[in-house]
């Protein structure tokens, strides 16, 4: 069964700071990899995707993602962190033949300081 | 274009009673799904809708819950005789099919219930 991990639970930066959030995968082939943002009171937003080619993918206001087969990993970056960047992140895992569903890590908390 | 909705965005309801929760997909999206939102289990797969199939209810947690989707569009995820541990955010997304693009969902705002 595929599975996420997300190890950091809550991550705090300062404004301007570089970001960079974890994400390690459990699936027997090439994933589909996601990047959703869930502010308070909100529904999920996605931030970018990863189906095949380039492993450096780049999303919406500013993030990018990197996958690394070798590590089973598809962490999340951005280089400057804006206050309104504070939310709940979610790494999500999807394909193969089984379930048509993704799978979602637990969620990093993003705080920032002004 | 339209987005996700979902209705109501709150819903109050008292142990034992019905609750149907809304979804309207975007439009053409073939796909919709229902997750569940809750503190203690983080995002759970409840339900699987693609066109005229049968859908995937291997995500449902028991048979109090139930889920249509009528005319390949608007769904209704109804829980009959409603628990405190059915207090969760209901969420609902829709992707347009294919081989990649199925997994490529876009989500509504939610459906708060609370079970009092």
């Amino acid at each position: 069964a595929q599975s996420v991990t997300q190890p950091d639970i809550h991550i705090t930066v300062s404004e301007g700071a570089s970001l960079e959030l974890r994400c390690n995968y459990s699936y027997g082939a090439t994933p589909y990899l996601f990047w959703y943002v869930q502010s308070p009171g909100q529904g999920l937003q996605l931030l970018l995707k990863y189906f095949s080619g380039d492993t450096l993918v780049q999303g919406i206001k500013g993030f990018e993602a990197e996958f690394k087969r070798s590590q089973s990993s598809f962490n999340l970056r951005k280089p400057s962190v804006h206050w309104s960047d504070a939310a709940e992140y979610f790494c999500a895992v999807g394909g193969g033949t089984g379930r048509r569903a993704l799978t979602f890590g637990s969620g990093t908390r993003l705080q920032v300081q002004p | 274009g339209a987005g996700v909705s979902q209705s109501p965005s709150n819903k109050v309801t008292e142990k034992g009673k019905d609750v149907e929760l809304r979804c309207d997909p975007i439009s053409g999206h073939t796909a919709l799904y229902w997750y569940r939102q809750s503190l203690g289990q983080g995002l759970e797969f409840l339900i699987y809708f693609q066109g005229n199939s049968a859908p995937d209810k291997s995500g449902l947690p028991s048979d109090r819950f139930s889920a249509e989707r009528t005319g390949g569009s608007v769904s209704t995820l109804t829980i009959q005789r409603t628990q405190q541990e059915d207090s969760a955010v209901y969420l609902c997304a829709s992707s347009s099919g294919g081989a990649a693009s199925l997994y490529e969902q876009y989500f509504g705002p939610g459906t708060r219930l609370t079970v009092t």
